[in-house]
């Protein structure tokens, strides 16, 4: 079965770093870009950072440029978000999402995790 | 950045009535826009894609239509389970990509 399923949110202070994971499964994980979308609670969806196939190339939103990095580990068909110097308004649902079938758009998502961050 | 705005922010229909929902690029996008359909406490749904094709899976009342700046998202036939938020997203400068701020169809 093709799926993603994300891990390691949780409750983190203020200025403080968390690791997201995604694991893939069901398909060729390395030929595919993968992104990582959020949503803060009753808001909309934001695009947060992308990254290549081969891991060569990442790219950030502006509201998280510096702060967060994005990796993978084709061996482990795993994506990784990791956040430093978190504040209050990257509480949100983290998604790992890709296209399977157009670069782009997503059509396959996981079941996001849940990112608090409050004191 | 492109900046995508959706309207309206609220719509209320009966089941069996026709939805259109509109979204709005900052400059063009082509034909790169897609639609998604997230109910509560699930993930998004792609159902459009390119403007205007159907995703895998995804029934024919719904259907899309635009080009450049302008597009629209059409239900001909409103079923119980359509009632949902819709976002559309472009893909125009991609992998740099945004989301408009979506659209609630609600039962009138």
């Amino acid at each position: 079965e093709v799926q993603l399923v994300e891990s390691g949110g949780g409750l983190v202070q203020p200025g403080g770093s968390l690791r997201l994971s995604c694991a893939a499964s069901g398909f060729t994980f390395s030929s595919y870009a993968m992104s990582w979308v959020r949503q803060a609670p009753g808001k909309g969806l934001e695009w947060v950072s992308a990254i290549s196939g081969s891991g060569g190339s990442t790219y950030y939103a502006d509201s998280v440029k510096g702060r967060f990095t994005i990796s993978r580990d084709n061996s482990k068909n795993t994506l990784y978000l990791q956040m430093n110097s978190l504040r209050a308004e990257d509480t949100a649902v983290y998604y790992c999402a890709m296209g399977t079938d157009h670069a782009g758009y997503f059509d396959l998502w996981g079941r996001g995790t849940l990112v608090t961050v409050s004191s | 950045e492109i900046v995508l705005t959706q309207s309206p922010a609220t719509l209320s229909l009966s089941p069996g009535e026709r939805a259109t929902l509109s979204c709005r690029a900052s400059q063009s996008v082509s034909s790169y826009l897609a639609w998604y359909q997230q109910k509560p406490g699930q993930a998004p749904r792609l159902l459009i894609y390119d403007a205007s094709n159907r995703a895998t899976g995804i029934p024919a009342r719904f259907s899309g239509s635009g080009s450049g700046t302008d597009f629209t998202l059409t239900i001909s036939s409103l079923e119980p389970e359509d009632f949902a938020v819709y976002y559309c997203q472009q893909r125009s400068n991609w992998p740099l990509l945004t989301f408009g701020q979506g659209t609630r169809l609600e039962i009138k």
